[in-house]
């Protein structure tokens, strides 16, 4: 199976709130996690990205925390911004293969 | 620099009739795909361009679409007999290297949004 499950489908957080998105995938062969952030009528972006060997990485306000025994991922938004609303995929991606986006967690955080 | 751009960004057409949308991937990147995202939903894969040749259209959903590259450059995907079910935002992005890349960063254009009557 190259599923990767993503929840919660939707999320509202107050500002200033942490905000968490997990994702849990089924194919041990992806080599690489990336998160996209999509805002409203515009195409998706990468947001931040993670690789297997690596357990924890911080970019700012994002952090991606990776269990590989539990095969999941989850991303923490941490002091979280109105500007942060938007909706976010995580992805887990092998090489020569494919990538596979979960179906979205559209997040709003309340002003 | 000049990101992903796609055309038209919207487009009304009626059941029945064809439709061609275009995707001018970023210069350089060899590596094209084209994604489906219908209301509130996620994004669902369609076909992946390595150059002007497809190793992957397994996200076709049925053999009234159909997508061509022009060497490393344009897309088109075309979709013959439109029916109401076909309405969704089309997304194309484009990167480096694709899929042979280790970690390939995907670029996302802002996508075209078919509306079959």
């Amino acid at each position: 199976q190259q599923q990767v499950k993503q929840s919660p489908q939707s999320l509202i957080v107050q500002k200033g709130g942490i905000s968490i998105i997990n994702c849990a995938y089924e194919n041990t062969a992806f080599d690489y996690f990336p998160w996209y952030q999509q805002f409203p009528g515009k195409g998706p972006a990468l947001l931040i990205a993670i690789r297997p060997d690596v357990s924890e990485k911080k970019e700012g306000r994002f952090t991606i925390s990776f269990n590989k025994s539990a095969k999941q991922f989850s991303l923490h938004i941490m002091d979280s911004q109105p500007g942060d609303s938007a909706t976010y995929f995580c992805a887990g991606y092998k090489r020569d293969d494919k990538i596979i986006f979960g179906k979205g967690t559209r997040l709003h955080i309340l002003p | 620099g000049a990101g992903v751009s796609q055309s038209p960004s919207n487009k009304v057409t009626e059941k029945g009739k064809d439709v061609e949308l275009r995707c001018d991937p970023i210069s350089g990147h060899t590596a094209l795909y084209w994604y489906r995202q219908r209301l509130g939903q996620g994004l669902e894969f369609l076909i992946y361009f390595q150059g002007n040749s497809a190793p992957d259209k397994s996200g076709l959903p049925s053999d009234r679409f159909s997508a061509e590259r022009t060497g490393e450059s344009v897309s088109t995907l075309t979709i013959q007999r439109t029916q109401q079910e076909d309405s969704a935002v089309y997304l194309c992005a484009s990167s480096l290297v694709g899929l042979a890349g280790w970690a390939d960063t995907q670029y996302f254009g802002p996508g075209t949004r078919l509306t079959v009557l």
